[in-house]
């Protein structure tokens, strides 16, 4: 199936853990995002990365750092988890110049305690 | 510092009847604007979009309509089936394709 791929879909974890989401899109798209849904229900964005430009949203801690090995994926990792932290992650993938935005992931729901 | 919002979180409808869901922006720049429909455990998915050079755009039983000078979309069901509960978000795009979305809001169509 062509899809946007993120694991693992729950992950709960204590306080000052270290943990990464996985993400990847098989679509040939040129561009991958994060997106962080908060407790009010806001998508925001965390990270927007394509092959020579990262963008960084300059709201998000420094705890929080995108890696991507290839085109393909665009994972996330997390260092020093706090409570605050505890939200659904959505990752994302775009084509430059089409109709349809984004093709999101199912999301990952990340509960820290 | 929210670009895109959507004051009801909720909205309910008769099946059968039109569900109207509104969405405002600050933007001026914004050039394109879409709707994404989310059912639960699952990512939000693109439903209809509209270029800021247009006014409407249907497809089938969904239209949106944008009024750039009140700077406000909406998006048209009718009718409204109970296979069209979800949360429906907006979206509009800006500098470097780079989407804006609003909070969101849950529909839910009674049979």
């Amino acid at each position: 199936d062509t899809a946007v791929s993120q694991t693992p879909k729950y992950l709960v974890t204590q306080m000052g853990n270290d943990k990464s989401i996985k993400c990847e899109q098989n679509l040939g798209h040129d561009t991958m995002y994060w997106y962080k849904q908060d407790s009010k229900k806001f998508l925001k964005i965390m990270f927007s990365y394509n092959n020579k430009e990262l963008i960084i949203n300059e709201t998000v801690p420094n705890r929080f750092s995108p890696k991507s090995p290839d085109k393909a994926h665009l994972n996330l990792h997390i260092n020093s988890l706090e409570l605050g932290d505890s939200a659904v992650y959505f990752c994302a993938s775009s084509q430059a110049g089409s109709d349809y935005g984004y093709t999101f992931g199912s999301g990952t729901r990340l509960t820290v305690v | 510092d929210q670009q895109v919002k959507q004051n009801s979180p909720s909205l309910s409808v008769q099946e059968g009847r039109i569900s109207i869901l509104n969405c405002d922006y600050t933007n001026s720049m914004f050039d394109y604007f879409l709707w994404y429909k989310k059912y639960p455990a699952e990512g939000p998915t693109f439903l209809i979009s509209i270029s800021s050079i247009k006014d409407k755009n249907e497809d089938g039983r969904f239209t949106v309509f944008l009024n750039k000078s009140a700077k406000h979309l909406s998006l048209h069901i009718v009718p409204s089936q109970p296979g069209d509960s979800a949360v429906y978000f907006c979206a509009a795009r800006g500098f470097s394709n780079q989407f804006y979305f609003g909070t969101g809001t849950s529909l839910t169509v009674i049979p």
